[in-house]
């Protein structure tokens, strides 16, 4: 099992760009999550995804952030026009929803950095 | 908002220290996870409690959910430089897909 993957690893972008992040969850995971992390406010979920389909995107931010998920074996955030604010570690995990505690399955993370 | 408040937010210690490190919050959750977060790296899970007053022992770490599961506690033996990294917990309620994460304790444990 390789994991959560998410690419890339890094991006160091200008503001007002364009960014796309993506991942790919664990085969047979039915939930998707996308986090970011800043030392300021810890770990805060974005918006989740079961069975491909948004469930809950409470947590975005505003409008120019937006995510997909065409399949279930890829998803992408992306955020458009890019703003220094946006400077973090965004966290792609995954789950077997429906098992009671089932745990979140983390990627590596993007380290994002808008100048 | 149900908040998850860990402390200390940074600890240092020497090699073969003990240590413990707590998790509060004035809600009650169905479940406490553990996870252990390395620099470059998601979090991992640890641990899953789910019963007032359980403990779990995984080799030099032992994990405690209060009796009236709104806190936790994490206490390591003869700490090893191979624990340092970010402990975060989180809780969870039920089917509810959203877990709150607390923003973590730092730990470095120094040779």
């Amino acid at each position: 099992d390789a994991g959560v993957i998410q690419s890339p690893r890094h991006e160091v972008t200008e503001m007002g760009q364009e960014v796309t992040l993506r991942c790919k969850p664990i085969s047979g995971h039915n939930s998707l999550f996308w986090y970011r992390q800043t030392m300021m406010r810890g770990l805060e979920l974005l918006i989740y995804f079961n069975n491909n389909v948004p469930i809950d995107d409470s947590g975005m931010p505003e409008d120019r952030f937006s995510a997909k998920m065409p399949n279930a074996s890829f998803s992408t955030l992306k955020i458009q026009p890019s703003e220094p604010r946006d400077s973090a570690v965004y966290f792609c995990a995954s789950s077997f929803w429906g098992r009671v505690n089932s745990p979140l399955h983390f990627g590596n993370g993007t380290r994002l950095t808008v100048t | 908002t149900q908040l998850l408040e860990q402390s200390p937010q940074f600890l240092s210690i020497q090699e073969g220290e003990n240590l413990t490190v707590y998790c509060n919050s004035s809600s009650v959750f169905s479940s406490l996870q553990w996870y252990r977060q390395e620099p470059g790296e998601g979090p991992v899970l640890l641990v899953t409690v789910v019963t007032g007053g359980e403990v779990k022992k995984l080799k030099r770490l032992t994990f405690q959910f209060g009796d009236a599961r709104k806190d936790s506690s994490l206490h390591i033996t003869a700490a090893q430089p191979g624990d340092t990294g970010l402990y975060l917990c989180a809780g969870g309620r039920g089917s509810n897909y959203k877990l709150t994460f607390g923003k973590g304790t730092l730990l470095t444990v120094n040779p």
